[in-house]
C-alpha cells in the first residue's frame, strides 16, 4: 500500500508564475490535507477537502491560492502569481476518516526566485 | 482552539528515556492529544495519540494526568534515530483532524 505520494518534490518558479503541486492520497483514504512549513517552524493547516468537496479552508490565503480535489485524481495546491514569501515546503496529508491519524507526504519544496 | 507549550530542544544519550512534557492548560473537553514526530525533509508521522491516565504503544507512552492540563510522551531507550522534532498537538478530533495545530514542536537530540 503505497502512502501519500506528492509531486513534484522540489520546485523552482520565478516571481508571478505559477505552482501547482499535486497529492495522491492514501488508497482508501478520501480526506486530504493541505500544509505548508517555513524553515524551523510548525506545520501551518491550509486547507482540508473531500472528494470533490472544500471542508475548511480557514488556513488558506483569500488571495492567489487554490485547492481541488476531484473524483478523479490527485488533489491539487494551486499558486497563482506566486512571490518569494510563497517559498516553503508544502505538506499533503491523509486520512481514512475525518478525525483519523494523518499521513504525510514527503512534502513539495517551492523555491521562488 | 487549545494552545500548547513545548520545550524549544533537549538533548539526550543513546539508551536513556526521553521524557517530553507538553502544557495545554485550556485544553477543552473534547480535545485529544497527540503526538508527532518529524525528521528533517521528511513529512511528520503519528506517534501516538491519547485522552486520559496512559497509553502505550510499540514505540512510545503518554501519560495524562488527571486534570489534562498536561502531557508526556515517554520515550524507552531512545536511539541515535530518534533525533527529530516531536510535535505535542491537541484537538478536538470530532471536528475533524485538521482542529489539530502544530506549535515549534521540542527539536530532541539524542548523542552517542
Amino acid at each position: 500500500n503505497a502512502g501519500v505520494m506528492q509531486n513534484p518534490r522540489h520546485l523552482v518558479r520565478r516571481r508571478g508564475q505559477e505552482a501547482r503541486l499535486r497529492c495522491s492520497p492514501m488508497k482508501g483514504h478520501s480526506h486530504v490535507y493541505w500544509y505548508r512549513q517555513l524553515p524551523e517552524e510548525g506545520l501551518k493547516f491550509m486547507v482540508y477537502l473531500q472528494k470533490e468537496n472544500i471542508i475548511d479552508e480557514s488556513g488558506m490565503p483569500k488571495e492567489r491560492f487554490s485547492a481541488e480535489f476531484p473524483k478523479e485524481g490527485p488533489s491539487i495546491l494551486r499558486i497563482q502569481q506566486v512571490v518569494r514569501g510563497d517559498s516553503a515546503a508544502y505538506f499533503c496529508a491523509s486520512s481514512p476518516d475525518k478525525g483519523g491519524e494523518l499521513f504525510f507526504g514527503e512534502g513539495s519544496r517551492l523555491t521562488v526566485l | 482552539l487549545a494552545k500548547t507549550t513545548q520545550p524549544i530542544s533537549m538533548d539526550s544519550y543513546e539508551g536513556q528515556e526521553v521524557n517530553i512534557t507538553c502544557s495545554h492548560n485550556n485544553i477543552a473537553t473534547n480535545d485529544y492529544i497527540t503526538w508527532y514526530q518529524q525528521f528533517p525533509s521528511q513529512g511528520p508521522r503519528f506517534i501516538i495519540q491519547g485522552y486520559k491516565t496512559k497509553v502505550t504503544n510499540e514505540v512510545a507512552s503518554l501519560f495524562i494526568p488527571a486534570d489534562r492540563k498536561s502531557s508526556t510522551l515517554s520515550l524507552p531507550r531512545v536511539s541515535l534515530s530518534d533525533t527529530a522534532v516531536y510535535y505535542c498537538l491537541v484537538g478536538d478530533l470530532i471536528q475533524g483532524a485538521q482542529k489539530l495545530v502544530f506549535g515549534q514542536g521540542t527539536r530532541l537530540t539524542i548523542n552517542p
